[in-house]
């Protein structure tokens, strides 16, 4: 079946840095998304990867391994305004998205 | 303000009744999706449209019907709405089907007792 794994709740300090991982099983692989999502609002697009490596955007970055099915999203400079949820979600071999029930990320001061 | 409208915001129904969904894009995007987010799971696709006149089943279609006569709106109807139908819905449009980004609207938080 298909799956996304990513831990349900992490805690950071304002200013530090936090890795959020995701691992994936999908049928078919068409690329990894990072979406955020604020409580009670709608998701919105952080990143895409489709090769290995890593993405910088800013104070966000992505990395990708594609043999290991496996994503994170960094996150540099944290501040108060960060703290919400990070959703990571595979495209498979049919073009849909498979979402992780997202990661709650609480930024303390 | 171009993007994605949803309606209405918030609504409770009584179990057996019809409701419908609405959608409504101002971007000219091909594709249109809706999700629905429970606590403790990801999104879940109900049904998705690639282009005007067509519409396919996602993850979770039974019980859900959708209809796309035209590029913008994209209304999704309960015919007789079940407890297990709370949720809250997300409407979604990309540019094209596939490797493209998602944008999605402010959701819909519905209620069936």
């Amino acid at each position: 079946g298909q799956n996304i794994d990513q831990p349900t709740e992490m805690t950071a300090t304002e200013g530090a840095i936090v890795q959020i991982n995701c691992t994936y099983q999908t049928s078919g692989f068409n690329g990894l998304f990072w979406y955020q999502q604020h409580a009670g609002e709608a998701p919105t697009f952080l990143s895409y990867n489709v090769l290995d490596g890593l993405e910088e955007k800013g104070r966000f970055s992505s990395f990708l391994s594609r043999s290991k099915g496996y994503s994170y999203l960094l996150l540099k400079e944290l501040q108060m305004k960060d703290s919400a949820s990070y959703l990571c979600a595979a495209m498979d071999s049919n073009y849909q998205l498979i979402w992780g029930a997202g990661t709650k990320l609480i930024i303390k001061p | 303000i171009a993007g994605i409208t949803q309606a209405p915001t918030s609504q409770i129904l009584a179990a057996g009744r019809r409701m419908t969904l609405r959608c409504t894009q101002d971007m000219r995007h091909n594709a249109m999706y809706w999700y629905r987010q429970d606590l403790g799971l990801g999104l879940r696709l109900i049904h998705y449209s690639n282009t005007a006149g067509t519409t396919g089943k996602g993850e979770v279609p039974d019980g859900y019907s959708v209809s796309r006569a035209n590029t913008d709106d994209f209304p999704l109807t309960l015919a007789s709405a079940v407890p297990s139908q709370t949720s809250v819905y997300f409407c979604a449009s990309s540019p094209q089907e596939g490797m493209d980004i998602q944008y999605f609207g402010a959701g819909t938080r519905l209620s069936v007792l």
